[in-house]
C-alpha cells in the first residue's frame, strides 16, 4: 500500500499568513494526488486534483504542486474560511490511501 | 447539482450486520465509479470500497473484505454497502463519494455522511 505522510500535522496562522502543507507519498505517484478541505461536522470539500488543478469554485487563493512522491498545497493569503483540516489523497492505485490530515489553526 | 444522500446508519451490535444506501443524483450515474469512505470519530479519513460505472468491479479495503459488500443499481441511482461481521473498529461516519473530474480515482462531491456506532 502507498502511504501518504502530511507534514505538519497542526499549523497555526493569522489571517492573511501564506501557507503551505507538505505531503509525501511512500512511492511513486506521478500527478495522482488530490487535496481536500474539511470543517467539523461536514464532509470533506474536493480543492485540487492531479496535484496542481484548481477545481471549479474553488478560490485562487489555493494552488497545488509537486508530482512523484513530493507534494505541497499553499493557501497565498488565509482567510477566516480556511481553517479547517486539509488532507491530500493518492489517486494511483487501490487501496487509496488519504495522509493523516493537517489541522489549520487560527492564531 | 450532483448531490449524494447516505441512509441506513445506526446503532448495531458486535457481529451485527447493516445495509447502508446512498441516493444519487443530478448526474448520470452509470457513466461514474462511487465509492465508500469513512472517518472513525476524531479521526482521517479512510477509503473502504468503489464500484465501477459499467461493469460493476469491485474493490476493497483489506480492513473489510470479506465482510462489506458494494452493490449500485443503475436503475435507480442507488449505491448500497452491506456491512456484515461488525466490530467496534467499524464505527465511523460513512460517506459516500462520486468519482471526481475526469473519471479518476478522486472524490467528488461528498455525500452528509451517516453514523454506524457498533457497540453492545
Amino acid at each position: 500500500d502507498i502511504q501518504m505522510t502530511q507534514s505538519p500535522s497542526s499549523v497555526s496562522a493569522s489571517v492573511g499568513d501564506r501557507v503551505t502543507i507538505t505531503c509525501r507519498a511512500s512511492q511513486g505517484i506521478s500527478s495522482w494526488l488530490a487535496w481536500y478541505q474539511q470543517k467539523p461536522g461536514k464532509a470533506p470539500k474536493f480543492l485540487i486534483y492531479a496535484a496542481s488543478s484548481l477545481q471549479s469554485g474553488v478560490p485562487s487563493r489555493f494552488s497545488g504542486s509537486g508530482s512523484g512522491t513530493d507534494f505541497t498545497l499553499t493557501i497565498s493569503s488565509l482567510q477566516p474560511e480556511d481553517f479547517a483540516t486539509y488532507y491530500c489523497q493518492q489517486a494511483n492505485s487501490f487501496p487509496f490511501t488519504f495522509g493523516q490530515g493537517t489541522r489549520l489553526e487560527i492564531k | 447539482e450532483v448531490q449524494l444522500l447516505e441512509s441506513g446508519g445506526g446503532l448495531v451490535q458486535p457481529g451485527g450486520s447493516l445495509r447502508l444506501s446512498c441516493a444519487a443524483s443530478g448526474f448520470i450515474y452509470s457513466n461514474y465509479a462511487m465509492s465508500w469512505v469513512r472517518q472513525a470519530p476524531g479521526k482521517g479519513l479512510e477509503w473502504v470500497s468503489t464500484i465501477s460505472g459499467n461493469d460493476g468491479s469491485t474493490y476493497y479495503a483489506d480492513a473489510v473484505k470479506g465482510r462489506f459488500t458494494i452493490s449500485r443499481d443503475n436503475s435507480k441511482n442507488t449505491l448500497c454497502l452491506q456491512m456484515n461481521s461488525l466490530r467496534a473498529e467499524d464505527t465511523a461516519v460513512y460517506y459516500c463519494a462520486k468519482d471526481g473530474v475526469g473519471g479518476a480515482n478522486w472524490f467528488d462531491p461528498w455525500g452528509q455522511g451517516t453514523l454506524v456506532t457498533v457497540s453492545s
